[in-house]
């Protein structure tokens, strides 16, 4: 079983739609959660962090962590073409750097 | 955050030959970077953790002897793929951390090898 689980999707939706995406975990040393976002063949890129659970929001963003059901979420509310890439849900425990990264989701916002 | 550049962008390489990937951290210092390689819609998967001043740490399974990495400077790592094959193809990034408290990792373009 993989520490990180991540449906790859790919997810289509309409512009404006509100998008979900979810990632679950195994290990309950996770503190901190993050999502990067990763056009096609470039580097991601840290959109949200959260530490422990509770909600965070940044415009358009909202990223939602519960360690009870080790469950975390990014929704994305009026979502564009622009937002279409591939959302990498990453964890990291307390100590150290290592990050785990989910395999990621794809995202297709149509017109 | 702290800008990432690897180069090259993309190489191929005939198989058995040698490739050297760059990767600097163009407005920070680092001791530490790491990293990754991801196959296509694949994870990122950490390789190594490259050591400025002493030995890259390298992730279970990781052959040491055939991904050579080398922290030169508090601004450069290279990862060499020696002895190449065409099932090193993949797509290998870099990424410094932020420093201090701060978690994030800032990740670099990648860099796209294939192998022949």
């Amino acid at each position: 079983q993989k520490e990180v689980e991540q449906d790859p999707g790919p997810l289509s939706v309409p512009e404006g739609a509100i998008v979900s995406l979810n990632c679950t975990y195994s290990n309950s040393a996770f503190q901190y959660f993050m999502w990067y976002r990763q056009y096609s063949r470039k580097g991601p890129e840290l959109l949200m962090y959260t530490y422990s659970s509770g909600n965070k929001e940044d415009g358009r963003f909202t990223a939602q962590v519960d360690k009870s059901s080790k469950y975390i979420s990014l929704f994305i509310r009026d979502s564009q073409p622009s937002d279409s890439a591939t959302y990498l849900c990453a964890m990291k425990k307390g100590g150290g750097n290592k990050l785990t990264f989910g395999t990621g989701t794809q995202l297709k916002v149509e017109l | 955050g702290a800008v990432v550049s690897q180069h090259p962008s993309w190489v191929i390489c005939k198989s058995g030959t040698s490739v050297k990937i760059e990767c600097r951290s163009l407005d920070f210092q680092a001791t530490t970077m790491f990293w990754y390689r991801q196959f296509p819609k694949q994870s990122l998967m950490l390789m190594a953790t490259s050591n400025e001043g002493s030995k890259a740490t390298y992730e279970q399974g990781v052959e040491k002897d055939k991904f050579l990495i080398n922290h030169a400077s508090l601004t450069l790592s290279t990862l060499t793929v020696t002895s190449a094959h065409p099932e090193d193809s993949s797509f290998y990034i870099c990424s410094v951390p932020g420093g201090g408290t701060i978690v994030e990792q800032y990740f670099g373009p990648g860099t796209r090898l294939t192998v022949t």
